[in-house]
């Protein structure tokens, strides 16, 4: 039962051009949401996370927006550059962290 | 770079045998938890344990089975490998009242 999930598996953006991923969830209970970024070959890397107490939390480039009523959140990254391109994976914290089964982001030069 | 580190980066094993893998936890971190993430899927959690003991377990039979040491370092154990059994296995740490887990780079598992 896929309770956090990335619909998109893939997207491909023109450089200096907005990317927004997006994820959805089905249990309200989940109190923290964390976008991670992954290359070929390493581990998930921490990129930004909201508390469910808020709606919208920044940082640089990147923006993660919460809708609790939709149970949907989104990373906004702008402008993308191509050192964005990767795989990004949403997560929810419950008892344990739930992930999304990722989007694959290209951003073209 | 986040501290956690994994060993081995990569494995071959056969159907049937018994592999270990294991997880070096970020300095100051207590709670260690495995995931296993095969192709095209995100990371499925398979359990965490927290000051050496299990605390919690996803949807893995018990083939699946962990420690954790004193010094919170930790390894997965996994017997009578099955082919499905190949992905990456990765390993999180953090610290109680965590917001976020950090990774190691992962085991690439492969089965024959």
């Amino acid at each position: 039962d896929q309770q956090v999930k990335q619909n998109s598996p893939s997207l491909s953006v023109q450089e200096g051009r907005i990317s927004i991923l997006n994820c959805d969830y089905t249990n309200s209970m989940f109190d923290y949401f964390l976008w991670y970024k992954k290359y070929p070959a390493e581990g998930p890397t921490f990129l930004i996370s909201i508390s469910s107490i808020k709606d919208k939390n920044e940082d640089g480039r990147f923006t993660v927006f919460l809708n609790k009523s939709a149970k949907h959140l989104s990373l906004h990254i702008v402008p993308s550059q191509p050192g964005d391109s990767a795989v990004y994976f949403c997560a929810a914290r419950g008892n344990q962290f739930y992930f999304g089964t990722g989007t694959s982001l290209t951003v073209i030069p | 770079e986040t501290g956690v580190t994994q060993s081995p980066t990569h494995l071959i094993k056969t159907r049937g045998q018994q592999v270990t893998l294991r997880c070096s936890s970020q300095s100051g971190h207590n709670t260690v938890s495995w995931y296993q993430q095969a192709l095209g899927q995100g990371p499925q959690f398979i359990f965490q344990y927290y000051r050496e003991e299990e605390n919690g377990r996803g949807n893995f039979p018990p083939r699946f089975s962990g420690l954790q040491f004193p010094n919170y370092s930790s390894e997965l154990n996994v017997n009578a490998l099955e082919l499905d059994d190949s992905a990456l296995y990765l390993c999180a740490s953090s610290s109680r009242g965590y917001t976020e887990a950090f990774f190691g780079q992962g085991t690439r598992l492969t089965v024959v």
